[in-house]
């Protein structure tokens, strides 16, 4: 049930970008995406619905493919506050919210 | 607003005890959550309700209860812990659940240890 996000790592330079992937198995009815500072609770960035909706925060974009069951989150020019574990999370039945595996995502100077 | 509060931050359990992990909310969320986290897992679901008075088991139920006598709270029980139960525990809610169309909030989490 739980989705799998790729890569599990990945150290960026300042100002650099990434892109970090979610996949499900079912179908999704909607994706989240939180951020999580180490020893800190997750945070929520964006939700994006059915209909291939891209939505943005700051220089942090996401799309969602209904179709393919995969959502892509996109950060552009990182900087040092982006360092953290990035968490896809889906509706996938009813009632049910399932998080990814998660994305460890380092920003170095 | 205080938001999502778990207590207790720290415990440290020996297998084979029993504890409540406690968390309420003051947001008037129809919707909550209990989640584990592990090195490499993400965050995987437990149990969670729809409202007061109704429960469901998540992705990993076994050796966990829970029960929503109130909006606010939603306690979860380990019954009788294991080393495998090591873990650091989150609690959500959402103000409804509608397929995921609303934002969840966390608690600061439990970090629990099973020796």
């Amino acid at each position: 049930q739980q989705p799998v996000q790729s890569p599990q790592a990945v150290i960026l330079r300042e100002g650099e970008d990434a892109v970090i992937n979610c996949s499900s198995s079912k179908a999704l009815y909607s994706v989240h995406w939180y951020r999580q500072k180490h020893g800190e609770a997750p945070v929520f960035l964006m939700i994006l619905l059915k209909g291939g909706e891209q939505k943005g925060h700051e220089k942090i974009s996401a799309s969602f493919n209904e179709k393919k069951q995969q959502s892509s989150l996109y950060l552009t020019a990182s900087q040092l506050s982006y360092s953290g574990t990035y968490f896809c999370g889906t509706a996938i039945t009813g009632n049910q919210f399932y998080f990814g595996t998660g994305t460890s995502l380092t920003v170095i100077p | 607003n205080a938001g999502v509060t778990q207590t207790p931050k720290f415990q440290v359990l020996k297998t084979g005890q029993s504890m409540t992990l406690q968390c309420a909310q003051d947001m008037n969320h129809e919707y909550m959550s209990w989640y584990r986290q592990d090195p490499g897992m993400g965050l995987r679901l437990i149990h969670y309700s729809v409202g007061a008075g109704i429960t469901d088991q998540g992705e990993v139920p076994n050796g966990y209860n829970v029960s929503r006598s109130t909006t606010e709270d939603f306690p979860l029980r380990l019954l009788s812990a294991a080393p495998s139960q090591t873990s650091v525990y989150f609690c959500a809610s959402s103000y409804r659940f509608l397929s995921g169309y609303t934002e969840a909030f966390f608690g600061q989490g439990t970090r629990l240890t099973v020796v």
